[in-house]
């Protein structure tokens, strides 16, 4: 069975300090892979998604980027995180040809 | 814009009774409708799909889906207290676009005993 796999479940960092979140898939091949923020009282927001390796599109232009290394792992990047970056940022992958999406179990940023 | 629209709550009800949870939504040419459940803290799970016109059941939940008024709902019988959540509703937008869903804000539903 599929499962993702989501890291570090919560984090706090200081302003200007760099990022990195990683999210695999399992159980599954060529997925497509997205990265959402949730910040609080708010609704997701959708950063990035991923139709294959190397292939990253953006919905939101910010300090943050992604990598697709590896057909089953996303990571969602920073080089200086601001305190507007902090959230509860969630993976989550999708099967071709099914519209509903199954999401990590997520990590809560906190930035300082 | 695209936008799903949901009423924040919280929506109260008593254990046992029906919740009724709706959404609606602007994009006419919209054909798939998700329903997520996201705990607090947690990450949203989809709980239920709905394609066509007409109702959806699949256990205590029901799903109904009228393309005409643009408008979506779940409802939720024998309420519990473990059905204590927020409830997310994503639309998927009309054919030939990208596959990225519109998320409704939720609404939050209590179940007290």
């Amino acid at each position: 069975s599929q499962t993702i796999h989501q890291w570090p479940a919560t984090l706090v960092q200081p302003v200007g300090s760099p990022l990195s979140l990683e999210c695999t898939v399992e159980g599954t091949s060529n997925p497509n892979l997205y990265w959402y923020r949730q910040a609080a009282g708010r609704g997701l927001q959708l950063l990035f998604y991923s139709v294959g390796i190397g292939q990253i599109s953006s919905e939101v232009p910010q300090n943050l980027s992604a990598s697709r290394p590896q057909d089953r792992q996303f990571i969602l990047s920073s080089k200086k995180l601001l305190l507007s970056d902090s959230g509860f940022y969630l993976c989550a992958w999708r099967e071709e040809g099914y519209h509903g999406y199954t999401f990590g179990s997520g990590t809560r940023l906190t930035v300082v | 814009q695209k936008e799903v629209e949901q009423n924040s709550g919280p929506l109260s009800v008593p254990e046992g009774a029906i919740a009724s949870l709706n959404c609606t939504y602007s994009d006419r040419g919209s054909q798939s409708f998700f329903w997520y459940r996201q705990y607090s803290g947690k990450s949203p799970e989809l709980i239920m799909s709905i394609y066509s016109n007409g109702d959806k059941e699949d256990g205590r939940f029901t799903a109904q889906l009228n393309k005409a008024s643009q408008y979506v709902s779940l409802l939720i019988r024998d309420s519990q207290p473990s059905d204590s959540a927020t409830y997310l509703c994503a639309v998927k937008p009309s054919p030939g676009g990208s596959y990225i869903p519109t998320f409704g804000r939720g609404t939050s539903l209590i179940v007290h005993p």
